[in-house]
């Protein structure tokens, strides 16, 4: 498609659940982020891949959130045993280089209850 | 680390009043800066940018920005604003150079406008 889709584009967990959010960048786009947005706040940087290599994960919160990304297009953040704390909205951005910009999926709302 | 102040967290504006949104970033290397915004239920659409060259950016819808090195600033700026320009708009920034974290952007809080009819 033209842009980045995510899925889905909402969720709710109980508290404890594993959960699974999907990103499909821009085809050819070689690098992916990842980031988490509170209510009232930026957006907040959790990890990057470049191809299926992810260069960067400082900004994810704890060993409960993991990234993957194995054949270097399609995109999953895992956040195991969720907690309340976790409720955003998780972003999923993707870029061809970075003087093109960076495109911006519609978002996934996590709601944690 | 860098990081970026948005000094307005909220704005209410009359239709064709000016428009000025601060940003101010800390990093002292060589930076690229976005305005981003995000229309209420749509995803974040950018702006505009700056890699280098001229300092004054102009962008999509009339919008344009000023980055001026001295201040560490990067104002978003447009003369005369339209109900439709009601949205929230986010500054970021992207460090360059080994301590600048590489690829990723660091955003502000972002500023909530509001624009009356």
């Amino acid at each position: 498609g033209a842009g980045v889709s995510q899925s889905p584009r909402y969720k709710v967990a109980k508290r404890g659940q594993d959960v699974a959010l999907r990103c499909d960048p821009i085809s050819g786009h070689v690098s992916l982020f990842w980031y988490q947005q509170a209510l009232g706040q930026g957006p907040e940087f959790l990890t990057y891949f470049q191809n299926e290599a992810q260069l960067d994960k400082s900004g994810l919160p704890s060993d409960r959130f993991f990234a993957e990304r194995p054949e270097g297009s399609v995109s999953t953040l895992k956040i195991q045993r969720t907690q309340q704390e976790d409720s955003a909205v998780y972003l999923c951005a993707s870029s061809f280089d970075r003087r093109r910009g960076y495109t911006f999926g519609s978002g996934t709302r996590l709601t944690v209850v | 680390a860098q990081s970026v102040s948005q000094h307005n967290h909220h704005v209410i504006l009359s239709e064709a009043a000016s428009l000025e949104l601060g940003c101010n970033y800390s990093y002292g290397g060589t930076v690229n800066l976005f305005w981003y915004v995000q229309y209420p239920g749509q995803h974040l659409q950018l702006l505009l940018k700056y890699f280098s060259g001229d300092p004054l950016v102009k962008g999509i819808k009339g919008f344009e920005a000023e980055f001026i090195k001295s201040k560490f600033s990067f104002n978003l700026r447009k003369p005369s604003v339209q109900w439709s320009d009601t949205a929230e708009y986010f500054c970021a920034v992207n460090a360059m150079g080994s301590g600048g974290g590489g690829n990723k952007l660091t955003f502000g809080t972002g500023t909530q406008l509001k624009v009356e009819l």
